[in-house]
C-alpha cells in the first residue's frame, strides 16, 4: 500500500519569497501522488497530480511539484508566495487498484507581509 | 457547473441520536467517496460507491456507520447512536471514473459536533 509523509506541519514565509512543502511517499510501485489545497471554509481543491509522465508536474495558481524516484520525494514549490496561498496543503498518494485516496497529515503555510 | 454539494453544512446533536449526512455529486460521476477528517488531520477514507454499488466500505470505523446511494447519485451517510469521537468533518468527492486517476471533487464538508 502507498503512504505519504508531509514532513513540516507548519511553513511560514514572506510574500514575495519561495514557498517548498516537502512530501516523501513509500509505494512498492509506480505511484500516483497529487497535492490539494484546503482553504478555510472550503472544500478540498486539486493543484496538480503526477500520474507517471512527465516528472516536473505544473499546476494551478503557479504551484509545481518535481516526482524524484532516487530520493521518493513530491516536493511541492511555488517561486513567489502571494498572501492567497495561505491555507492547508496535503499530499495524496493512491491505494491499491482505485481511487482511494491516501492523505497526508497536511502542512499549514502563512504567508506574511 | 454545480460542483459536490454536501447538507447540512454544519450538524449539532447530542450523544445517542443519529444523525443523516447527505451528498450530491457532479452530475455524471459515477463514483462517490466518503471520508473523515478530524482537527489537525488530514482526511481518512470511510467507502466507496460505484454507482449504486457500494465497493468498498473498509474504513467505516464501526457498524454504527453506514452509506448508502440507491439509484447512483445522491448519497447519504448515516451514523447511529452517535459519541463524541464521532465529531469531525464529514467529506465527500466525486469523480467521474474513466481513468484510477480521475481527480476527485470535493464537497465543502459537514462539520459535526456531538455534544
Amino acid at each position: 500500500a502507498q503512504s505519504v509523509t508531509q514532513l513540516d506541519s507548519h511553513v511560514s514565509v514572506s510574500e514575495g519569497t519561495p514557498v517548498l512543502l516537502r512530501c516523501n511517499y513509500s509505494s512498492s510501485y509506480s505511484p500516483s501522488l497529487f497535492w490539494y489545497v484546503q482553504h478555510p471554509n472550503k472544500g478540498l481543491q486539486l493543484l496538480l497530480k503526477y500520474t507517471s509522465a512527465a516528472t516536473l508536474v505544473k499546476g494551478i495558481n503557479g504551484f509545481e511539484a518535481e516526482f524524484k524516484k532516487s530520493e521518493t520525494s513530491f516536493h511541492l514549490t511555488k517561486p513567489s508566495a502571494h498572501m492567497s496561498d495561505a491555507a492547508e496543503y496535503f499530499c495524496v498518494g493512491l491505494s491499491g487498484g482505485y481511487n482511494k485516496l491516501i492523505f497526508g497529515a497536511g502542512t499549514r503555510l502563512a504567508v506574511h507581509p | 457547473g454545480a460542483g459536490v454539494s454536501q447538507s447540512p453544512r454544519y450538524k449539532v446533536t447530542k450523544r445517542g441520536q443519529d444523525v443523516a449526512l447527505r451528498c450530491d455529486p457532479i452530475s455524471g460521476h459515477v463514483s462517490l467517496y466518503w471520508y473523515r477528517q478530524a482537527l489537525g488531520q488530514g482526511p481518512e477514507f470511510l467507502t466507496y460507491f460505484n454507482y449504486e454499488a457500494q465497493q468498498d466500505k473498509s474504513g467505516l470505523p464501526n457498524d454504527r456507520f453506514s452509506a448508502e446511494r440507491p439509484e447512483g447519485s445522491i448519497s447519504t451517510l448515516t451514523i447511529q447512536r452517535t459519541e463524541q469521537r464521532d465529531s469531525a468533518m464529514y467529506r465527500c468527492a466525486s469523480s467521474s471514473n474513466r481513468a484510477r486517476t480521475d481527480t476527485q471533487y470535493f464537497g465543502p464538508g459537514t462539520r459535526l459536533t456531538v455534544l
